[in-house]
């Protein structure tokens, strides 16, 4: 149980492009997904914290209109990349925090944007 | 959420336990401790959590000092597979409570 996934796993883009990555959590509900940001060789980043059916809670220096994110349902949020540039090729990872009273989070496998 | 204090890397033979120490000298009564750790590439996998007993699962086991300024994880036999980035975190209870990810440790399991 507790399995998150993300789609895609990869993706390649070009310039000016958006991107949409989404984080499902396939057998259980969560009220509250987060959103990070990895570059290489160094730890998680938090992005954001989404909250099903209200706005997201963007963490300091991190752009709300650059990182698009939705959470329309228990079981889904999106993170919008909106006109990629290269500087934001990474690993992005989300994570989702059953609704219920667990004190655990489970992770996703993450995506790896490259933007050309 | 308090901070922690962990070695930047370790090594352990393989078949070995292996002990991966965490400091957080001014964690709060409320707040949890939460291991996780991050296979290369991979999202991070959840390991174990605590307030102030020790646990064990089939993963791992945590020991808690009483004082609940540090801890210790403990793999009883590493394999290879264990190689990866170990993150202690300190997290506040209720959905809110954001993990932040510090720079972890990285354990080396070597043949």
């Amino acid at each position: 149980g507790a399995v998150v996934s993300q789609h895609p796993s990869w993706v390649i883009c070009k310039s000016g492009t958006s991107v949409k990555i989404e984080c499902r959590s396939l057998d259980f509900q969560a009220t509250t997904m987060f959103w990070y940001r990895q570059f290489p060789k160094q730890s998680l980043m938090l992005m954001a914290t989404s909250n099903e059916g209200s706005k997201a809670t963007y963490e300091q220096g991190v752009e709300k209109d650059k990182f698009l994110i939705n959470h329309a349902s228990l079981t889904l949020s999106t993170l919008t990349v909106t006109s990629a540039h290269p500087e934001d090729s990474s690993f992005y990872i989300c994570s989702a925090h059953p609704s219920g009273g667990t004190e655990t989070q489970y992770f996703g496998p993450g995506t790896r944007l490259l933007v050309l | 959420d308090a901070k922690t204090t962990q070695p930047t890397s370790m090594d352990c033979a393989e078949g070995r336990a292996a002990n991966l120490p965490c400091n957080h000298s001014t964690i709060s009564g409320n707040e949890y401790v939460y291991w996780y750790r991050q296979i290369h590439s991979q999202g991070p996998q959840y390991i174990i959590h605590g307030l102030k007993n020790n646990e064990t699962n089939e993963m791992a086991s945590l020991i808690i000092t009483e004082d609940r300024k540090s801890s210790t994880l403990i793999l009883p036999h590493a394999t290879l597979r264990d190689t990866a980035v170990y993150y202690c975190i300190v997290k506040g209870s209720g959905n809110t409570g954001k993990l932040i990810f510090g720079q972890g440790t990285t354990l080396q399991v070597k043949p």
